[in-house]
């Protein structure tokens, strides 16, 4: 099945600054590559996703772009506030569901 | 809509004893999974579905039941619960192989 990694675990950030968390996947036929940030206590919610035909994706401050031939995604915050504070996960297919990479805990720090 | 929902919110059980938390979506979804959430070990899938009378195991599906007689409704059974069972439970649904929605998850211990 799917092996996704990601990383850092943690990530500490001034605001302002840009954030930038890495996951790689196995699966070479893998085309589907979301985003989730999950706020404590909260349920995960899809903040971006991107699919195996294009090379990166917009939107406002975020950004995701995918390396298919070295199969790794990467998920992009520039700007950073505090409210984006939260644990973002990675993710790819696993037959008709996802399999999760284990979480980057972001801290923004005013 | 109301999504997909879940209950119980909070459920704290013995070693031993059985329950079901339910998970239902008014969405239409013909996917729907069931995944749990540990400190540091991410969301781990553990049943999934692609319509009604279909599962299928995850990557965590031993001490775990599901059924699917209805596109609505996917509840997941603890046969005999276990301490390593404690933790948070997110159902999600999907209208296709990709976006899923979660659920606000229950919250079990087991003591």
């Amino acid at each position: 099945g799917e092996n996704v990694e990601q990383h850092p675990s943690t990530l500490s950030v001034q605001e302002g600054d840009s954030a930038v968390i890495k996951c790689t996947y196995s699966d070479s036929a893998s085309n589907y590559f979301p985003w989730y940030k999950q706020e404590l206590g909260k349920r995960p919610q899809l903040i971006i996703d991107i699919r195996s035909n294009v090379g990166e994706k917009k939107d406002q401050r975020i950004a995701v772009t995918l390396n298919k031939t070295a199969k790794h995604f990467s998920l992009h915050i520039t700007e950073t506030q505090p409210e984006d504070s939260a644990v973002y996960f990675c993710a790819a297919p696993r037959g008709y569901a996802l399999n999760f990479g284990k979480g980057t805990s972001l801290l923004v720090t005013p | 809509n109301a999504g997909v929902t879940q209950t119980p919110k909070f459920q704290v059980l013995k070693t031993g004893q059985s329950m079901t938390l339910q998970c239902a979506q008014d969405m239409n979804h013909e996917y729907m999974s069931w995944y749990r959430q540990d400190p540091g070990m991410g969301l781990r899938l553990i049943h999934y579905s692609v319509g009604a009378g279909i599962t299928d195991q995850g990557e965590v599906p031993n001490g775990y039941n599901v059924s699917r007689s209805t596109t609505e409704d996917f509840p997941l059974r603890l046969l005999s619960a276990a301490p390593s069972q404690t933790s948070v439970y997110f159902c999600a649904s999907s209208y296709s192989s990709d976006t899923q929605y979660f659920g606000p998850g229950t919250r079990l211990t087991v003591l």
